[in-house]
């Protein structure tokens, strides 16, 4: 069983639409935990960075963190063309190397 | 905010060269950097960490002298593949995390496409 689990997709929604990707884990010793888009051919870019449970927004994208259940979200509102990409969670126990998830590919329809 | 350069960003060459990536934090000093590689289609695969004076830590089943790695300073990591051949053609992406502890996240630099014909 991998420590982060991540469905793939693919995700495919209208322009406008909520957009809700998930990851669940495994290890209850990850307290950092991130959000990467990943357009093709391109190197991963941090979206989201949270610390333990909790909630955080940085406009259209909001990061939820749900430590008990072992689950993390991340809502993409009035989604965009723009932002169909490959999303990928991460997640650390403290410094060091951060476990992946396989990533969602996500296309938003004009 | 932080910014990772990653050079050459594509490469071809010829079975039995060697090809050598450079990763560079262009605004902070990075003590560990961090090499990937990433098959079409996939996520990422750890090939090892790279710490700044000292020798790389490999994962499992990465060769070492397949997979040469040096951090010679704060701001530059380099990968070599050496003796490339065909099925070490991919995707490679390096990372580094900002200095501050450990609450910092790791920034990436655009990858490099390596094609070995």
């Amino acid at each position: 069983q991998k420590e982060v689990e991540q469905d793939p997709g693919p995700l495919s929604v209208p322009e406008g639409a909520i957009v809700s990707l998930n990851c669940t884990y495994s290890n209850s010793a990850f307290q950092y935990f991130m959000w990467y888009r990943q357009y093709s051919r391109k190197g991963p870019e941090l979206l989201m960075y949270t610390y333990s449970s909790g909630n955080k927004e940085d406009g259209r994208f909001t990061a939820q963190v749900d430590k008990s259940s072992k689950y993390i979200s991340l809502f993409i509102r009035d989604s965009q063309p723009s932002d169909s990409a490959t999303y990928l969670c991460a997640m650390r126990r403290g410094a060091g190397k951060s476990t992946f998830g396989d990533g969602t590919t996500l296309t938003v329809k004009p | 905010g932080a910014v990772v350069s990653q050079h050459p960003s594509w490469v071809i060459c010829k079975s039995g060269t060697s090809v050598k990536i450079e990763c560079r934090s262009l605004d902070f000093q990075a003590t560990t950097m961090f090499w990937y590689r990433q098959f079409p289609k996939q996520s990422l695969m750890l090939m090892a960490t790279s710490n700044e004076g000292s020798k790389a830590t490999y994962e499992q089943g990465v060769e070492k002298d397949k997979f040469l790695i040096n951090h010679a300073s704060l701001t530059l990591s380099t990968l070599t593949v050496t003796s490339a051949h065909p099925e070490d053609s991919s995707f490679y992406i390096c990372s580094a995390a900002q200095p501050g502890g450990d609450n910092q996240p790791q920034h990436f630099g655009d990858g490099t496409r390596l094609s070995i014909l």
